[in-house]
């Protein structure tokens, strides 16, 4: 059971939008910037959103992230076949003292 | 342009000990924590272990701590991952990470991960 609670899946057509959610409590989500992640198993992770909102340099404009309270979200616009990959939302926990990461988001392109 | 290669992986039994190193370059080492998080099969994301940037503080998952130990070495810019007591649940693809400690930080930069597999 991840702390930080995602939809194990999601799909849509190419060139729609996709929403991820990502819910936690008031000592990870609530208090600390969220990050988002994509990994394509037998690759190295991806980082797509940091601190909440913010695209690292590379990151295409169609992926964006947003934070409200204890929970955040992850879109993704104009998708492409090459998305199909697994989404993980993650946060420092202050009362954990860890990192903590969603149970991941397999989105599949039909 | 920072790289991340990890290397110590492989097949090993229950109960016993493996070590995992990162090797790291394309920035300054000691200006950065540094994490390892591990993905078993089936199974999402899972944060292991990270690193503050002296090396002075070290903060460890539940299902490792007390068994797998953190460390860096500043002279080689390697991390490093000394697991013990290994059980079969430990079982995953192991990355090592730039970045991680915090509320505001996040994981930039990462390696393409070593794979351990505990079985008898």
């Amino acid at each position: 059971q991840s702390v930080l609670t995602q939809p194990p899946s999601a799909s849509a057509t190419p060139g729609q939008r996709v929403t991820i959610s990502c819910f936690g409590s008031g000592s990870n989500v609530g208090g600390n910037t969220v990050n988002w992640y994509q990994h394509l198993p037998g690759t190295a992770p991806k980082l797509l959103i940091h601190s909440n909102y913010q695209r690292p340099s590379g990151v295409p404009g169609r992926f964006s992230g947003s934070k409200s309270g204890t929970s955040a979200s992850l879109a993704i616009s104009g998708l492409q076949s090459e998305d199909e990959a697994d989404y993980y939302c993650a946060s420092w926990d202050d009362s954990l003292k860890g990192l903590v990461f969603g149970g991941g988001t397999k989105l599949t392109v039909l | 342009e920072v790289q991340l290669l990890e290397s110590g992986g492989g097949l090993v039994q229950p109960g016993r000990s493996l070590r995992l190193s990162c090797a790291a370059s394309g920035f300054t080492f000691d200006y950065y924590a540094l994490t390892w998080v591990r993905r078993a099969p089936g199974k999402g994301l899972e944060w292991v272990s990270s690193i503050t940037s002296s090396g002075d503080d070290t903060y460890y998952a539940d299902s490792v701590k007390d068994r797998f130990t953190v460390s860096r070495d500043i002279s080689t810019h390697t991390l490093s991952l000394q697991m013990n007591s290994l059980r079969a649940e430990d079982t995953a693809v192991y990355y090592c990470a730039k970045g991680g400690l915090g509320g505001s930080s996040h994981l930039d930069s990462w390696g393409q991960g070593t794979l351990v597999t505990v079985s008898s």
